[in-house]
């Protein structure tokens, strides 16, 4: 069956880094968008980007300059790297999939926590 | 590029129907019938339920409809059941390629 699976959670101080994995199986990786969202304590849902089999990333405006996303092949994983880390960055991160150009997120990771705090 | 708008909850009785609105600019619905909705369960991840308006993925109830008038799209859930309890968020692809979402609706069964 298909899996995205996360790690648990990561604490971080303002100002500085973190990467979020996610782990994909029971699925052919390379026929997949994969898409990043977040979610903020008692909030709602929010979109920060593609990355798709060729490695071609699109983010949303709000995170461009501040967020990269990379995927291996190899491994069939996909990372999410957010910089410059403040405390309102402190939200639950999502992987999810996307069979390309079907607008939908069919499969979603667990999720991990990222809590920035001084 | 501002959030759907959505209702912060809506209740109703068991075996009723409700309604779930998701309104938007324009711009939020640029591309045609690509709207998706997602029941959220506390401390789960998003489970898609509809896709492309209308559509529902293998397994998902038929009790789950979807529908879409101009820059409205809706959910309705008929035959309310305890099990429906969750939070429900509407979500589109507009303008700078980028996906949004609504703010999300509380169902509560009463």
């Amino acid at each position: 069956q298909v899996e995205l699976a996360q790690a648990g959670g990561e604490v971080k101080k303002p100002g500085a880094s973190v990467k979020v994995s996610c782990k994909a199986s029971g699925h052919t990786f390379t026929n997949y968008n994969m898409h990043w969202l977040r979610q903020a304590p008692g909030q709602g849902l929010e979109w920060m980007g593609i990355i798709r089999p060729s490695g071609a990333t699109g983010y949303a405006p709000k995170f461009e300059g501040r967020v990269t996303m990379t995927r291996d092949t190899s491994t069939s994983t996909v990372d999410m790297d957010l910089s410059s880390l403040r405390s309102e960055d402190t939200a639950v991160y999502y992987c999810a999939r996307e069979m390309d150009k079907s607008y939908k997120f069919d499969y979603w990771g667990q999720g991990t926590l990222v809590t920035v705090s001084s | 590029q501002s959030a759907l708008t959505q209702p912060a909850s809506v209740s109703g009785s068991p075996g009723q129907s409700i309604t779930i609105s998701c309104t938007g600019s324009s711009s939020d619905f640029e591309k045609d019938n690509v709207v998706s909705w997602y029941q959220q369960e506390p401390g789960k991840a998003p489970k898609l339920i509809i896709y492309e308006v209308n559509k529902r993925p293998s397994g998902v109830s038929n009790r789950f409809s979807g529908s879409k008038s101009d820059n409205t799209a809706s959910l309705t859930i008929s035959g309310l059941q305890a099990e429906d309890e969750a939070d429900y968020y509407c979500c589109s692809y507009g303008t700078y390629f980028s996906y949004v979402f609504g703010a999300g609706t509380k169902v509560t069964v009463l």
